[in-house]
Formats: C-alpha cells, sequence, structure tokens
C-alpha cells in the first residue's frame, strides 16, 4: 500500500511550456485534491474530484486543469507556465466518510524560470 | 464557506515546556477537525484529530480540544522535544471539503 504517489519531485519549467503533475492513490478513494503551497503559507485548494468522471474548482484553478478518468489518477494539468506558478504542489486523497483524514503525497517542487 | 483562522503563526518555546495553538472555524457544519504536522520539505502529516461530537482527545504529548458552541479547536503539546519543531497546521472538514488553517512554525529551543 503506497498510498499517494506524486511525480516528479522537482521540476524547472520554462515561461510558456506546459506540463502534467501526475498523481496516483491506491486506497480507493473516492475524494482527491490538488493543493498548492507557497513560502510560508497554507494549502490553497486548486481542484478537487468526488468520483471518476467529475472535478470541480478550487479556490485557484486559473491556469491549471485536471481530469479523473479513474479512480486512482488525478493529474493536473499546467498549460503555459507563468513565474506565479513556481510553488509547490500536492495531491491528496480521502475516503467519502465526512469524518476522515486527507492523505499526502509526497509533493512536486515546481519553479517557473 | 469555511474559514478556518489559525494563530499564533509562529511559536518558539523552551525543550519540556507546553505549546499551544488555536483555530477557529465558521462553518457550524464542519464535523472533523485534523491536526497536522509538516516537517521541513516534507509533505503534511496527520498527528491528531477530533470528530464534532468529541470534546477533547489525547495522545501521549499531545491533545486536541473542541468547542462547538464557540467554534474553535485548540492542540497542545505537552513536554516538547526538538524533533516536535515543524509546521503544524489545523484543517476543518465540511463534506467533501478539508479548509487549512495558515499554519504555526513552532520551534522548539534546546
Amino acid at each position: 500500500n503506497a498510498g499517494v504517489t506524486q511525480t516528479p519531485k522537482f521540476r524547472i519549467l520554462k515561461i510558456g511550456q506546459s506540463m502534467t503533475l501526475q498523481c496516483a492513490q491506491d486506497m480507493n478513494h473516492n475524494y482527491m485534491y490538488w493543493y498548492r503551497q507557497d513560502p510560508g503559507m497554507g494549502l490553497k485548494l486548486i481542484y478537487y474530484s468526488v468520483g471518476a468522471g467529475i472535478t470541480d474548482k478550487g479556490e485557484v484553478p486559473n491556469g491549471y486543469n485536471v481530469s479523473r478518468s479513474t479512480t486512482e489518477d488525478f493529474p493536473l494539468r499546467l498549460e503555459l507556465a507563468a513565474p506565479s506558478q513556481t510553488s509547490v504542489y500536492f495531491c491528496a486523497s480521502s475516503n467519502s466518510g465526512g469524518n476522515t483524514e486527507a492523505f499526502f503525497g509526497q509533493g512536486t517542487r515546481l519553479t517557473v524560470v | 464557506g469555511e474559514n478556518v483562522e489559525q494563530h499564533p503563526s509562529t511559536l518558539s518555546v523552551q525543550e519540556g515546556d507546553s505549546a499551544v495553538i488555536k483555530c477557529t472555524y465558521s462553518d457550524s457544519a464542519s464535523n472533523y477537525f485534523p491536526w497536522y504536522k509538516q516537517e521541513l520539505g516534507k509533505r503534511p502529516q496527520l498527528i491528531i484529530d477530533i470528530r464534532s461530537n468529541v470534546g477533547e482527545k489525547k495522545d501521549q504529548r499531545i491533545a486536541v480540544t473542541l468547542n462547538k458552541t464557540a467554534k474553535h479547536f485548540s492542540l497542545h503539546i505537552t513536554e516538547t522535544q526538538p524533533e516536535d519543531s515543524a509546521v503544524y497546521f489545523c484543517a476543518a472538514r465540511t463534506g467533501n471539503q478539508f479548509y487549512f488553517g495558515t499554519g504555526t512554525s513552532l520551534t522548539v529551543i534546546p
């Protein structure tokens, strides 16, 4: 049981490039989330999904896209990377019970130059 | 939507002293309150949680209290050790959403 797995761990992008951050969970969780964490700041929700085929915007969705074709995978797509997207990205998952925790991946440190 | 506020943003204590971090929330529908510890460069990890039908929970040196009427909950760490130094986040869960506080950077001075 690997939990939540994110790849890559580190990435440097040039302005205008695109990339996909991968996230997979093996706990059969319905809910999955993408957060970004800027230095010294809390976690801001980018997108979330309550099940395969269903995605919703969070607090800061602009510049990102997601898809959820399977229960296990929830990739985050950055189109036309900008310096403002330099951050640490965390994927998380939880089950659909209302009183259980979110499990986090190890994070992806992205720098846009 | 839910709004979670966390205080203080930084906290320094002497080794062996206690540390208290406080959070407030706004949505009475929130029913689950986890606390996460994030060490430098690592992922947030759950250290303790409390459900809305419980007022207090303790796990060794860590305890959490919840006051539903006042909509606030607190993390208490006793006999602090240098390895307790980290950023701590509170959160409130409402349905399928987690709302996080802005974090408290705790430094335990040996």
